[in-house]
């Protein structure tokens, strides 16, 4: 899998977009860029994904580079509760392959919304 | 249904004890996976099972031992763990082993080994 890049921390005041970067820039062709969120003392949770274009949600939206070497994700407006480690993750879609079936999470995003 | 339950949520054993961690879903998922979790590190990926079958073990010592005894259930049976094993436990399930798939995650099991 290719491996991503993030800024250790970020802060949001609330209600503003919070944006998330990630470098991801030795992605290959047919693999998807994943974000999941974990707020302290819960599981992760599946926020959006996307391959090469740019994907909304009721969450989030996610903008990927034309190059497909970065993405941003965007909370359009941040709240309490949005305060998580953002993980973006960069997934090998092939059957077969070592890393098939595979979840691997990096170091993350620290993001704390304040008040 | 669109939850995975994980029991118990908290778990303190002796070295020599014998335990099992149970997870659960209901949402049609075949995929489920087992992660380990140290404070403050990000999730580590332990087993993967595609329709009950064990697909993956990521080189786990054999003190843990998965089981999946049907589509909706996952266990982890754990026998002679280390202080060091102490961590959150985590199960995951999704429609299949394929990229589209999004992860469910369970709240998770907090492990205290003593």
């Amino acid at each position: 899998d290719a491996k991503t890049t993030q800024p250790t921390s970020m802060d949001c005041a609330e209600g503003r977009a919070a944006n998330l970067p990630c470098n991801h820039s030795t992605i290959s062709g047919n693999e998807y860029v994943y974000w999941y969120r974990q707020i302290h003392s819960q599981g992760p949770q599946y926020i959006i994904h996307g391959l090469k274009n740019n994907e909304t949600n009721e969450m989030a939206s996610l903008i990927i580079t034309e190059d497909r070497k970065s993405s941003t994700l965007i909370l359009p407006h941040a709240t309490l509760r949005d305060t998580a480690v953002y993980y973006c993750i960069v997934r090998v879609p092939s059957a077969g392959g070592t890393s098939y079936g595979k979840l691997t999470f990096g170091q993350g995003t620290i993001l704390t919304v304040h008040p | 249904d669109t939850e995975v339950t994980q029991t118990p949520k908290h778990l303190v054993m002796g070295m020599t004890n014998k335990k099992s961690l149970k997870c659960e879903q209901h949402m049609g998922h075949r995929a489920m996976y087992w992660y380990k979790q140290k404070a403050k590190k990000p999730p580590e990926l332990m087993f993967v099972y595609s329709y009950e079958k064990l697909s993956i073990n990521e080189s786990v010592p054999s003190r843990f031992s998965p089981e999946c005894p049907n589509s909706s259930l996952l266990n982890l049976h754990l026998h002679a763990l280390q202080p060091e094993d102490s961590a959150l436990y985590l199960c995951a399930s999704s429609i299949g082993t394929g990229v589209d798939y999004g992860y469910t995650f369970g709240s998770g099991t907090r492990l205290t080994v003593v």
